[in-house]
């Protein structure tokens, strides 16, 4: 069974202060993507990453494929309340399948 | 533009009954999927579609049903609801595989069953 693990769980973090979020596994994903999910939505695509050691920014928000495209990190400089979610790591495994990790939940103070 | 479409949004069932979600989406995707989101426990795959006619189960398949009769519908179908199957179910849309890349979803439908 393939597994991507998040961590941490929970995040409570004070407006201007940074974050990481990690997402490992021991398998090899053909590309690996990151999600935003609010209360009553559906999670929203924010960045896909595919070539190991890839580095992608969108305004404060940085993400890194690992080398060996087993693990990506979600790193965000001065967040702010507009941050607050739950942000999900999700692989495709190359079989049709994309699988998710259990999520982080953010929580940022004004 | 609708997007990804489920009805109904909430529903309550009782041990035993059944029901369909629904699930359309006007992009003309090939591939669709449901998954469950309970706590703790992120997305969890129950079934996909590779296109109309061709469905394969995913991680947690044990309990429902799917059938895809065209690109736009992917329902699923709740043979005997358990409480195990409360849940909240997403539905999701893409244009192809094997690696589907982003993903769309519906807003869920959240399903208690007592």
């Amino acid at each position: 069974t393939q597994l991507l693990e998040q961590s941490p769980q929970f995040l409570s973090i004070q407006e201007g202060e940074n974050l990481t979020v990690y997402c490992n596994s021991s398998s090899v994903f053909s590309s690996l993507q990151w999600y935003r999910q609010e209360p009553g939505e559906g999670p929203v695509l924010l960045v896909t990453v595919v070539t190991g050691g890839e580095v992608k920014k969108l305004k404060r928000l940085t993400f890194q494929f690992g080398d060996a495209r087993k693990d990506s990190s979600l790193h965000i400089t001065a967040a702010q309340p507009g941050d607050t979610g739950l942000y999900l790591c999700a692989g495709d495994t190359g079989g049709f399948k994309t699988i998710f990790g259990a999520g982080t939940r953010l929580f940022v103070k004004a | 533009n609708a997007g990804v479409t489920q009805t109904p949004k909430f529903q309550v069932l009782k041990t035993g009954q059944s029901m369909t979600l629904q699930c359309a989406q006007d992009m003309n995707h090939e591939y669709m999927s449901w998954y469950r989101q309970d706590p703790g426990m992120g997305l969890r795959l129950i079934h996909y579609s590779v296109g109309a006619g061709i469905t394969d189960q995913g991680e947690v398949p044990n309990g429902y049903n799917v059938s895809r009769s065209t690109t736009e519908d992917f329902p699923l179908r709740l043979l005997s609801a358990a409480p195990s199957q409360t849940s909240v179910y997403f539905c999701a849309s893409s244009r192809s595989g094997p690696n589907p890349g982003e993903l769309f979803f519906g807003e869920g439908s959240r399903l208690t069953v007592l």
